[in-house]
């Protein structure tokens, strides 16, 4: 069990360039999870996925932003003509598969994204 | 619509002191309810989590927080401050229902001085 890792951890970008992040979740964890969180707020739901089927989208996410999960392992999440205030802490969190009440949201340590 | 207050943004206190982060929550059904903790630069670790079992929830590093239904409060509790304590903390609910998103308070900024 090596963690939830998210690549980059640090992007920045021109307003208008398209970014990809990538999550890499604990193996056989079937639900990931992707947050925002912009500074002195707490993370903010995007969307999620069980396996590759993504279950839930937020209104937060606009038709700008497209995530997939191709193979129900790891994530991308894409941010198409960026604007600056995208500019955010993106995270990434994984769980087991639901049925348990006691299931857990592990999150990985982030990709900050900087648009000029 | 569920929801989360954690009232007061910045709390210090001093090495060895007691620590008290608040948090209300808003609720339609009996929720689940978590204390996260971030510290700079880094993801959030889970530090306790109540899932309608004991009302007092025992976490890792001191910390424990206790489910008022009441008072719709579930704030997080250290006997003694250490240095080592000073983060971010964050609140969360989410619906009974497993495997749902959770919904996070604004956070609470802990400093700590010796």
């Amino acid at each position: 069990d090596t963690g939830v890792s998210q690549d980059p951890r640090h992007k920045i970008t021109k307003r208008g360039q398209n970014v990809t992040f990538r999550c890499d979740p604990i193996s056989e964890h079937n639900r990931l999870y992707w947050y925002r969180q912009t500074l002195g707020q707490g993370p903010e739901f995007l969307t999620y996925f069980q396996n590759e089927a993504q279950l839930e989208k937020s209104r937060l996410l606009s038709d700008r932003f497209s995530a997939e999960r191709p193979k129900g392992s790891f994530s991308t999440l894409e941010i198409q003509r960026t604007e600056q205030g995208d500019s955010a802490m993106y995270l990434c969190a994984s769980s087991l598969v639901p049925g348990s009440p006691t299931d857990t949201q592990y999150f990985g340590p982030g990709t900050r994204l900087t648009v000029l | 619509a569920q929801s989360v207050t954690q009232l007061g943004s910045h709390v210090s206190v001093s090495e060895g002191a007691l620590v008290l982060l608040r948090c209300n929550y808003s609720s339609s059904v009996p929720p689940y309810l978590f204390w996260y903790v971030q510290y700079p630069n880094q993801g959030l670790q889970l530090l306790l989590k109540y899932t309608s079992a004991a009302t007092l929830v025992k976490g890792i590093n001191g910390f424990e927080a206790e489910f008022k239904k009441s008072e719709t409060s579930f704030h997080l509790t250290k006997p003694s401050a250490h240095m080592s304590d000073a983060a971010e903390y964050f609140c969360a609910v989410s619906h009974p229902r497993a495997g749902t998103a959770l919904i996070f308070g604004k956070g609470t900024t802990l400093s700590v001085s010796s």
